[in-house]
């Protein structure tokens, strides 16, 4: 089976810098992906990290160790627009999502 | 592209009655999802299709939901009798390839279903 978890809540002001982790159990382990939902929309995509490492997209970057069934979402620069929910997603017999982590920026 | 099309995107029934939802995945997407969200249980695959093929059916709770994909370009989700438990967000959601090359789903609106 599969399982991933991660913090329920964050809070932070604008500007900073925030990680929300993410831990997983999961068979036939491909990669880890992260989503972000603003209140009342879908999940929109972010990021896959397939390798160990960390990729960069704007002011995103997610982080992979396999080795420590462990991940990472880095958002920078934090603004106001951020706030939602965010949700890592383990793809390995099945697709799986976390049960999200909510991020409150305040100014 | 018009992205993942689903309808209705609100829906109020009454307890007992038949509900039925439509999605219209992104053309050349191979893999379609039902999930389910609630405040209590998360994100929940219900099931998902490989070239119109039900490949897991797992997440599916029980008898009353049944799930179909006649031809690429069509899936719906079915609930008979619905229950008021059944009220969520159901997204439909499809992916264009599974692996390493890099999975990015993409999900419709969703269907914002009432039951009372």
């Amino acid at each position: 089976g599969q399982s991933l978890e991660q913090p329920s809540e964050v809070t932070a002001v604008e500007g900073a810098i925030v990680q929300i982790n993410c831990t997983y159990q999961t068979s036939g382990f491909y990669g880890l992906s992260w989503y972000q939902q603003h209140d009342g929309g879908a999940p929109t995509f972010l990021s896959y990290n397939a390798l160990d490492g960390l990729e960069e997209t704007g002011r995103f970057s997610s982080f992979l160790s396999r080795s420590d069934s462990y991940g990472y979402l880095l958002l920078q620069e934090l603004q106001m627009k951020d706030s939602a929910s965010y949700f890592c997603a383990g793809y390995g017999q099945n697709f799986v999502f976390g049960p999200g982590t909510r991020l409150s920026v305040l100014p | 592209d018009a992205g993942v099309i689903q309808s209705p995107r609100h829906e109020v029934t009454e307890m007992g009655q038949e509900v039925t939802l439509r999605c219209k995945p992104i053309s050349g997407h191979d893999y379609l999802f039902w999930y389910r969200q609630t405040m209590m249980r998360g994100l929940e695959l219900l099931i998902y299709f490989n070239n119109n093929v039900p490949i897991d059916d797992s997440g599916m709770p029980e008898d009353r939901f049944s799930a179909k994909m006649p031809n690429a370009s069509f899936s719906t989700l079915k609930i008979q009798p619905s229950e008021p438990r059944d009220s969520a967000v159901y997204f439909c959601a499809s992916s264009p390839v599974r692996g390493l090359s890099g999975n990015t789903i993409y999900f419709g609106e969703g269907s914002w279903l009432t039951v009372v």
